[in-house]
């Protein structure tokens, strides 16, 4: 079975600051992809951003990288220049590979809060 | 081109009722998925319909049940409803089964009272 945690239930970051969740997870499975999902109040999961377990370069998007530790099975998200528009739920997701029903395994959640 | 869409977006139900979720999944997806989000939770994967017929299923009872229609359209129905299946529920949608790539809807918001 796969579990994801996230540690972190609320942060807060100044705007323009950065700020780093942490995301753990367990499996015994060597190929598998990890995610972090954003959920604005609107309470649509938007995906921020992926990474594959067999790459080793850390997946970056604009403002949002990871930081990907195989061997600690760590994978913790960091928004630089944070913006208001970051205030959201984030979590922290696993779905293995192959993968026939794309089931995804989420983390709790963090509740992330950029003041002004 | 229309996201995932669902509705209703908030419904009231009684312990014991039965209710019917729908969703309608993104434009060129045929793969629904169903999760269920209790505050304060992550989402967590109810069951996968493709083609038709359920292709995964998570650790729910068989009060959960659901359909997928030809236009890829899909219901989600809970009997016997408990006070613990107050919660959001999610639908997402991809390309195929095995898609790494989902689009989730805005969910419907689910309280029994």
């Amino acid at each position: 079975a796969q579990t994801v945690t996230q540690s972190q239930p609320e942060m807060s970051v100044q705007e323009a600051e950065t700020v780093t969740l942490s995301c753990t997870y367990d499996t015994s499975e060597n190929n598998y992809y990890l995610f972090w999902y954003k959920q604005p109040p609107s309470r649509q999961m938007i995906l921020v951003i992926r990474q594959e377990a067999y790459k080793q370069q850390n997946a970056t998007e604009n403002r949002f990288s990871v930081n990907f530790q195989k061997a600690a099975k760590s994978f913790s998200l960091k928004i630089s220049d944070s913006q208001l528009g970051d205030t959201a739920m984030y979590f922290c997701a696993f779905m293995k590979l192959p993968n026939t029903g794309n089931q995804f395994y989420f983390g709790t959640g963090t509740s992330l809060t950029v003041i002004p | 081109d229309a996201g995932v869409t669902q509705s209703p977006t908030h419904l009231i139900k009684t312990r014991g009722q039965q209710v019917t979720l729908r969703c309608s999944p993104k434009s060129g997806h045929d793969t629904v998925s169903w999760y269920q989000q209790a505050l304060g939770q992550g989402p967590q994967f109810i069951f996968q319909y493709y083609e038709e017929e359920e292709r995964q299923r998570g650790n729910f009872p068989d009060r959960f049940s659901g359909h997928q229609f030809p236009n890829y359209s899909s219901e989600l129905n809970v009997n016997a409803l408990l006070l613990g299946d107050s919660a959001l529920y999610l639908c997402a949608s991809s390309l195929d089964p095995g898609s790494y790539e989902q689009y989730f809807g805005p969910g419907t918001r689910l309280t029994v009272t």
